[in-house]
């Protein structure tokens, strides 16, 4: 059965201190690995999408990066609008197009 | 690009009453929506998976009599909660995505609440 775990459940940093979030999965054939982020009482926003182990992408003071097992998302000197839920889901190759949830990290940034 | 609109944001029922939320895809043909359910501080439960025109999938333990899903057109589906109680209560969120190969955009999620 297809698996996604995702650590720390909740993470407090303050403004600037940079740290990882991460996402450990299990699947039957990797299709994709997405990540999210989620506000309070919204629905999801699209942050990346990955593919194949090795490969990385950047969107502003985030990084995603993906192995065979696990992806990390990197925050690099958070801001306090930095804050909120960060969603892994994975997709896998057989079966369905459905998105299997991490239970997320709740990131809390202070000034 | 790839815009879903969800409606209503927020809905107050009496138990026993029918609700629907729609969940449209403005600037691109869905082919695929999902339905997912969300408690508070836990993660997204997909409910069911739907194709333009046809029936809908859903997933083990949830139980198609109440959760009504339609996909007639490929912009638009429903989720029809049907004599609803307090259980039911909780957010709902739709995801559409336009064919393999593309992303999954959500919509900005409906919560429900059953008195």
């Amino acid at each position: 059965e297809d698996q996604v775990t995702q650590s720390p459940e909740a993470l407090r940093l303050q403004e600037g201190e940079s740290s990882s979030l991460n996402c450990s999965y299990t699947v039957s054939g990797l299709r994709g690995l997405f990540w999210y982020r989620q506000d309070p009482g919204k629905g999801p926003e699209f942050l990346f999408t990955l593919y194949s182990a090795g490969e990385e992408k950047e969107k502003e003071r985030l990084k995603a990066t993906l192995t065979k097992k696990e992806s990390f998302l990197h925050i690099t000197a958070p801001k306090p609008e930095d804050s909120a839920t960060y969603l892994c889901a994975v997709q896998a190759r057989q079966g369905a197009q459905k998105l299997v949830f991490g239970q997320g990290t709740r990131l809390t940034i202070n000034p | 690009g790839a815009v879903v609109s969800q409606h209503p944001s927020w809905v107050i029922c009496k138990s026993g009453t029918s609700v629907k939320i729609e969940c449209r895809s403005l600037d691109f043909q869905a082919t695929t929506m999902f339905w997912y359910r969300q408690f508070p501080k836990q993660s997204l439960m997909l409910m069911a998976t739907s194709n333009e025109g046809s029936k809908a999938t859903y997933e083990q333990g949830v139980e198609k009599d109440k959760f009504l899903i339609n996909h007639a057109s490929l912009t638009l589906s429903t989720l029809t909660v049907t004599s609803a109680h307090p259980e039911d209560s909780s957010f709902y969120i739709c995801s559409a995505r336009r064919d393999r190969g593309y992303g999954y955009t959500f919509g900005s999620g409906t919560r429900l609440t059953v008195v």
